[in-house]
């Protein structure tokens, strides 16, 4: 089983859409938790991290469910520049610093 | 300021040939990670330094790949000999591991191509 599962989609959906990503991951001992923006052929940025109580920024929200060990992203009113794959990001069981990213979820948002 | 440099960004060569991938992280940033990425695995650790020293090179595939980091500004992944099923698109990554400081900072990556 992969440390860090997510649905690889596409999703696809037309802009001002609502669009949830679920992950799951499978170290119970993970402290931390992000989602990582990956535009085509660039490097991974930090989108948000992921906080117990939950987290939003803008128009985007994060959730955090310890006991089913699963992470959401939900994106309200899509843009086409939201357009790119979301990764799901946990720290790995052997320090805080190293990091276990799945492998990703791509989003297509269109006019 | 200079986010984390990465040289060469494109790179072709032949099977058998030895190829060094180039690394300078974000200056005062005390950990560096060097990461590969494919459509079929996605992103992988590799290796990671703190303060320079190898932490963790649990992820290196095989002996034909090495790590080092002989100060604080720079850093290089060599594969000798390279193969075709090391192409890849190669990050490196730095981050600053005070409290809370545990974002990293990719670089744009050296795609490697391997004929």
């Amino acid at each position: 089983r992969k440390e860090v599962e997510q649905d690889p989609g596409p999703f696809n959906v037309p802009e001002g859409a609502t669009v949830a990503f679920n992950c799951t991951y499978s170290n119970s001992a993970s402290q931390s938790f992000f989602w990582y923006r990956q535009d085509c052929r660039k490097e991974p940025k930090l989108l948000m991290s992921v906080y117990s109580s939950g987290n939003e920024d803008g128009r985007f929200t994060a959730q955090l469910n310890r006991a089913s060990q699963y992470i959401s992203l939900l994106i309200r009113d899509s843009k086409l520049s939201d357009s790119a794959t979301y990764l799901c990001v946990v720290n790995g069981n052997t320090g805080f610093q190293k990091l276990v990213f799945g492998t990703g979820t791509r989003l297509l948002v269109s006019p | 300021d200079a986010g984390v440099i990465q040289s060469p960004r494109h790179e072709v060569t032949e099977m058998g040939q030895e190829v060094t991938l180039r690394c300078k992280p974000i200056s005062g940033h005390d950990y560096l990670f060097w990461y590969r990425q494919t459509m079929m695995r996605g992103l992988e650790l590799l290796i990671y330094f703190n303060n320079n020293v190898p932490i963790d090179d649990s992820g290196m595939p095989e002996d034909r790949f090495s790590a080092k980091m002989p100060n604080a500004s720079f850093s290089t992944l060599k594969i000798q000999p390279s193969e075709p099923r090391d192409s890849a698109v190669y990050f490196c990554a730095s981050s600053f591991g005070g409290a809370g400081g545990y974002e990293q900072f990719f670089g744009p990556g050296t795609r490697l191509t391997v004929l």
